[in-house]
């Protein structure tokens, strides 16, 4: 089945620091989304991609759907202590696949 | 972004009851809906895929006569942990794909507790 890569599995940044995060896979996706899970939450969708080369903007949040359609970044600048949580990619073509999250630890 | 609920947020159990979790799309109508199961720092393992009308197309490994699915309406879908024992607890997610290019929006979660 489609698997997605995504990395790094943990990140430990300073308050004020810009964060990176990417996912990528064998297969292409017609949609590629980001969310973010708080503790003992559902996930929230922070962004989402429809196009191949869109750079799309959510505040201080910034993705990109990669060009072959096989990746995507996000990016989280001047990061601030409630940026803490695990991050998941999702990319769609027919069924949803989900990365494996990456888990961001602001320190203040 | 579209509304999904689900309850209970918390339940807490004895070994061999059933419990039922609801999801409800609030904002729109949902044909399919997702229920995934969670565990601590673990990312979201799919168990089944619920279509309104008819029967959940659930992932390898997962008992379909333990976790029972219904999605009887587009806007409702329901697990039931039947005879559940504390192998069980975990944290359980439903979502609900939206006509919107089927992205799916997710429940708070269902924190289960089986003594």
């Amino acid at each position: 089945g489609q698997q997605l890569n995504q990395s790094p599995q943990s990140m430990f940044i300073q308050e004020g620091e810009d964060v990176s995060m990417n996912c990528t896979s064998s297969s292409i996706f017609n949609t590629w989304l980001w969310y973010k899970q708080d503790p003992g939450e559902g996930p929230v969708l922070l962004i989402a991609l429809y196009k191949a080369g869109e750079l799309t903007s959510n505040g201080r949040l910034t993705a990109q759907f990669g060009i072959t359609r096989k990746d995507s970044f996000l990016n989280i600048s001047a990061s601030i202590p409630s940026d803490v949580g695990i991050y998941f990619c999702a990319g769609q073509g027919g069924k949803s696949t989900f990365g494996d999250g990456t888990t961001l630890t602001v320190k203040p | 972004g579209a509304v999904v609920s689900q309850h209970p947020s918390r339940v807490i159990c004895k070994s061999g009851t059933s419990v039922k979790i609801e999801c409800r799309s609030l904002d729109f109508q949902a044909t399919t809906m997702f229920w995934y199961r969670q565990f601590p720092k673990q990312s979201l393992m799919l168990m089944a895929t619920s279509n309104e009308g008819s029967k959940a197309t659930y992932e390898q490994g997962v008992e379909k006569d333990k976790f029972l699915i219904n999605h009887a309406s587009l806007t409702l879908s329901t697990l039931t942990v039947t005879s559940a024992h504390p192998e069980d607890s975990s944290f359980y997610i439903c979502s609900a794909g939206t006509p919107l290019r089927g992205i799916q929006y997710f429940g708070a979660g269902t924190r289960l507790s089986v003594l």
